[in-house]
């Protein structure tokens, strides 16, 4: 298997852009998370579906993040408008079953002047 | 407020020496434990779990260990090799609800030949 898939994986943006993040869960995996690594905050979860319905969003930091998974092979991550506070690595992991680890994708790096 | 923590931001030791990493949290409803090693520019990779009901997990040169009246873990890694040098995660999860996982800001593991 390929891994979880992540694109693209580096984004320099301007502040006031949209940005779309892409992710490609393990194939049969039915959990789907979306992390942020920060140097202050660590690696913080935003957002994890489960069957493609999301579960727990408490993470997202406001209403510019929005995440979606629209099938079991595929989800974003979109942030609009762009701030530079918002520049990260990003991380998508899949996983198939509850305390099962979690599979993290390589990560996309964020940069918005 | 920070729900795992790990103190050490940085370790050195000796290669063919026991390296001990800590960590501590604060939630006692956490009930399932892992440690993640990352690599620069990949993404986190799974390395070993303990549940709560146990206080010893061995896989090969690494054993978790668990306290739980004093809300600590440890990951020991005998003997160290250099490329055992990493970033390594303490993230911790309760039972039932939420599948999230709460990550430590990680301790930065650097083994010397």
């Amino acid at each position: 298997d390929a891994g979880v898939i992540q694109s693209p994986r580096h984004e320099v943006t301007e502040m006031g852009q949209e940005v779309t993040l892409r992710c490609k869960p393990i194939s049969g995996h039915d959990y789907l998370f979306w992390y942020r690594q920060t140097m202050m905050r660590g690696l913080e979860l935003l957002i994890y579906f489960n069957n493609n319905v999301p579960i727990d969003d408490s993470g997202m930091p406001e209403d510019r993040f929005s995440a979606k998974m629209p099938n079991a092979s595929f989800s974003t991550l979109k942030i609009q408008p762009s701030e530079p506070r918002d520049s990260a690595v990003y991380f998508c992991a899949s996983t198939t079953k509850p305390y099962g680890e979690q599979y993290f994708g390589p990560g996309t790096r964020l940069t918005v002047t | 407020d920070q729900q795992v923590k790990q103190n050490s931001p940085s370790l050195s030791v000796q290669e063919g020496r026991i390296s001990i990493l800590n960590c501590d949290y604060t939630n006692s409803m956490f009930d399932y434990f892992l440690w993640y090693k990352k690599y620069p520019a990949e993404g986190p990779t799974f390395l070993i779990s303990i549940s709560s009901i146990k206080d010893k997990n061995e896989d090969g040169r690494f054993t978790v260990f668990l306290n739980k009246s004093a809300k600590h873990l440890s990951l020991h890694i005998v003997p160290s090799q250099p490329g055992d040098s990493a970033v390594y995660f303490c993230a911790a999860k309760t039972q039932g609800g939420s599948e999230k996982l709460v990550f430590g800001k990680g301790t930065k593991l650097t083994v010397n030949p």
